[in-house]
């Protein structure tokens, strides 16, 4: 089983929809951090949180650190968020999940 | 402008032959890393180093190796001995302490 399970793997909605995609980790960690992997490869980092909840745009990161869950929505959903996002932990070094596919349809 | 870079993009080798991947950044960054993606699988991380002429092993190192002489550039050589190179390979610089990381556009590399 690994540290860190994201979840769904894949992900399809249509333009507008309210996004969720979940990650939960086994393992104590010093912080979460969320990232977006579009096509050609490229990641970006979106979020780094160790408590409570970030905000930026569209996009929110929740976290819960006595459930080892957290979660990230995306309000209004549009095709250009259509990328691959990964859940990464922090413990002694990085831990990533697998990746969730969301692609969204016009 | 800051960054960071690798090249080439894709890159094609035959069984074999050792090839190595360029990565470089300019945000002034301490750390490196190097990690290695397959599909359905998250990043696995190769080598990392927190400081020059410094590197460590990370999960999958064996048949990988890599140098940082200068604190710009951390390049990963794929050698023959590795069994499965066909991979994406993402270099990353950060402050240190894995704290934030920011990631180069990633390599692919396939071994025919």
């Amino acid at each position: 089983k690994n540290e860190v399970e994201q979840s769904p793997q894949n992900l399809t909605a249509q333009e507008g929809e309210f996004i969720t995609i979940n990650c939960s980790y086994s393992v104590g960690i010093s912080a979460l951090h969320w990232l977006q992997q579009h096509p050609g490869g490229g990641i970006v980092s979106l979020f780094m949180l160790s408590s409570g909840k970030k905000k930026h745009g569209r996009l929110i990161a929740t976290i819960n650190i006595q459930e080892k869950h957290s979660s990230l929505h995306i309000t209004a959903s549009h095709p250009r968020d259509s990328a691959v996002y990964i859940c990464a932990v922090e413990v002694n070094d990085m831990r990533f999940g697998a990746g969730t596919r969301l692609t969204v349809k016009p | 402008d800051g960054g960071i870079t690798q090249s080439p993009k894709y890159l094609f080798r035959k069984e074999g032959q050792n090839v190595t991947l360029s990565c470089e950044q300019n945000l002034n960054h301490d750390a490196m890393y190097w990690y290695r993606q397959d599909p359905g699988q998250g990043l696995r991380l190769i080598y990392y180093s927190q400081i020059v002429n410094d590197f460590q092993k990370g999960d999958i190192a064996e048949g990988y190796s890599v140098s940082r002489e200068k604190k710009e550039s951390f390049p990963l050589t794929v050698t023959s001995a590795q069994k499965n190179p066909t991979a994406f390979y993402l270099c990353a610089s950060g402050t240190g302490n894995y704290n934030e990381q920011f990631f180069g556009p990633g390599t692919r590399l396939t071994v025919l």
